[in-house]
């Protein structure tokens, strides 16, 4: 079965420091789509980035970075000189194939809470 | 252009109640999916309506249903509620049909308390 993996919970940081939300990722599939999501306290969530699973290369957004690694099966966001703004939870999520229809369903992360403080 | 719109945005149930929750997705997309975000399972999917039709759903009871309509504006449905349904119902809407490579934006989403 498809999974994702955010195994920190929570990080802290302070204003201006940089900052890297690791994401692991499981699936059978060779073909799989890979995003970002960030949910501020207001609840929705904010589409940040797509990666598919034959584009490898590295991107960067702004202070926001994304690395792809294949081999160790991991999608990393880092957020550069971090401010109090990007407090928020943020959510790993893979597009996984469904065996009965074949169709596709997003499986999120646990997510990690990131602090900024002033 | 507007962006995906969820009605109530709070809402307070009993036990046993039934609850419909309301999705208005963004003008031009077809494709609504809803998810169930609790502190004890995160973010987990429920179902997927397109043209009207349901072509995904989650691992969820029978309890829990959903429609869409002509204009895919979209209800989930909720019946003999339980404590543990109380969680944030977050609707997505996308262009096309499934999670494959369309981003799905997401709307405000309904909280529900079942007390």
């Amino acid at each position: 079965a498809q999974k994702v993996t955010q195994a920190q919970t929570e990080i802290s940081v302070v204003e201006k420091e940089d900052v890297t939300l690791d994401c692991v990722y499981e699936t059978r599939d060779t073909t799989y789509y890979l995003f970002w999501y960030k949910q501020p306290p207001s609840g929705e969530l904010v589409f940040l980035i797509r990666r598919n699973s034959f584009d490898e290369q590295n991107e960067i957004s702004g202070r926001y970075s994304w690395n792809f690694q294949k081999s160790t099966s991991s999608f990393n966001f880092t957020i550069t000189a971090s401010q109090v703004v990007d407090s928020a939870v943020y959510f790993c999520a893979l597009s996984e194939a469904l065996e009965d229809t074949g169709r596709r369903a997003l499986t999120f992360g646990s997510g990690t809470r990131l602090q900024v403080q002033p | 252009k507007a962006g995906v719109t969820q009605t109530p945005r709070y809402l307070i149930k009993t036990r046993g109640q039934q609850v419909t929750l309301s999705c208005s997705p963004i003008s031009g997309h077809r494709s609504v999916s809803w998810y169930q975000q609790t502190p004890g399972q995160g973010l987990q999917f429920l179902f997927e309506y397109f043209s009207e039709t349901q072509r995904n759903k989650g691992n969820f009871p029978g309890r829990f249903s959903g429609r869409q309509f002509s204009n895919s504006r979209s209800e989930m449905n909720v019946s003999t509620l339980e404590l543990g349904d109380s969680a944030l119902y977050l609707c997505a809407s996308s262009r096309e049909q499934g999670a494959r490579s369309n981003e799905q934006f997401f709307g405000p989403g309904t909280r529900l308390t079942v007390l």
